[in-house]
């Protein structure tokens, strides 16, 4: 069965101190990985899609790395508006073409 | 802006009284899809559209429905809704996915659904 593992669940990190979270799967293959953040009380925001080992992506101060058995996000030197829960996707294969498996999440509470 | 549109944003309906929730998207995606979240836990499907083509999850109750009556509009109903019910409801659009991809899915702001 495909299980996506996030860790930690919660992480506390002070202004400017970076940190990363892991998102690790297993699945009988990857179409693709997708990580998104969520404020409290709304819905997921698309941050990026990961399709295969190697691949990096960054958008400000978040970056999104890939190996064939788990993805890290890459925060560096975090504000407070980065505090929010990462979500992070994995589309498997041999699911059917438009099913997601989930992680539950990792709060990130970033203090001034 | 492109969007994923619900309405209403917070939904208060009593123990059994059916409600409707509504989303709407200016993407012109194919794929639109309803997820329910409870507090602290991962999005789970209950269903998605492929255009008109419904797809439901093998554990969605029956008390869960779903129209689509074009591509810009989805809707979803819960006949009579429980205290179990009481959760945040996403709708989300993707393109396609073709065979052997992926492409990204795009939520909306999500309804708060309160049952008295």
């Amino acid at each position: 069965e495909d299980q996506v593992t996030q860790s930690p669940e919660a992480l506390r990190l002070q202004e400017g101190e970076s940190s990363s979270l892991n998102c690790s799967y297993t699945v009988s293959g990857l179409r693709g990985l997708f990580w998104y953040r969520q404020d409290p009380g709304k819905g997921p925001e698309f941050l990026f899609t990961l399709y295969s080992a190697g691949e990096e992506k960054e958008k400000e101060r978040l970056k999104a790395t890939l190996t064939k058995k788990e993805s890290f996000l890459h925060i560096t030197a975090p504000k407070p508006e980065d505090s929010a829960t990462y979500l992070c996707a994995v589309h498997p294969k041999g699911s059917n073409d438009y099913k997601l498996s989930f992680g539950a999440g990792t709060t990130v509470t970033v203090r001034a | 802006d492109a969007m994923v549109i619900q309405n209403p944003r917070y939904q208060v309906t009593q123990f059994g009284k059916p409600v409707t929730l509504s989303c709407s998207q200016t993407l012109n995606h194919n794929v639109m899809y309803w997820y329910q979240q409870k507090s602290s836990q991962a999005p789970k499907l209950l269903f998605h559209y492929y255009d008109k083509d419904f797809n439901n999850e093998a554990d969605t109750p029956d008390n869960f429905q779903s129209r689509r009556p074009n591509t810009s509009f989805c809707f979803l109903d819960i006949r009579s809704p429980g205290l179990g019910d009481a959760a945040m409801y996403l709708c989300a659009t993707s393109g396609l996915a073709g065979v052997g991809g992926t492409d990204t899915q795009y939520f909306g702001p999500g309804t708060r659904l309160t049952v008295l």
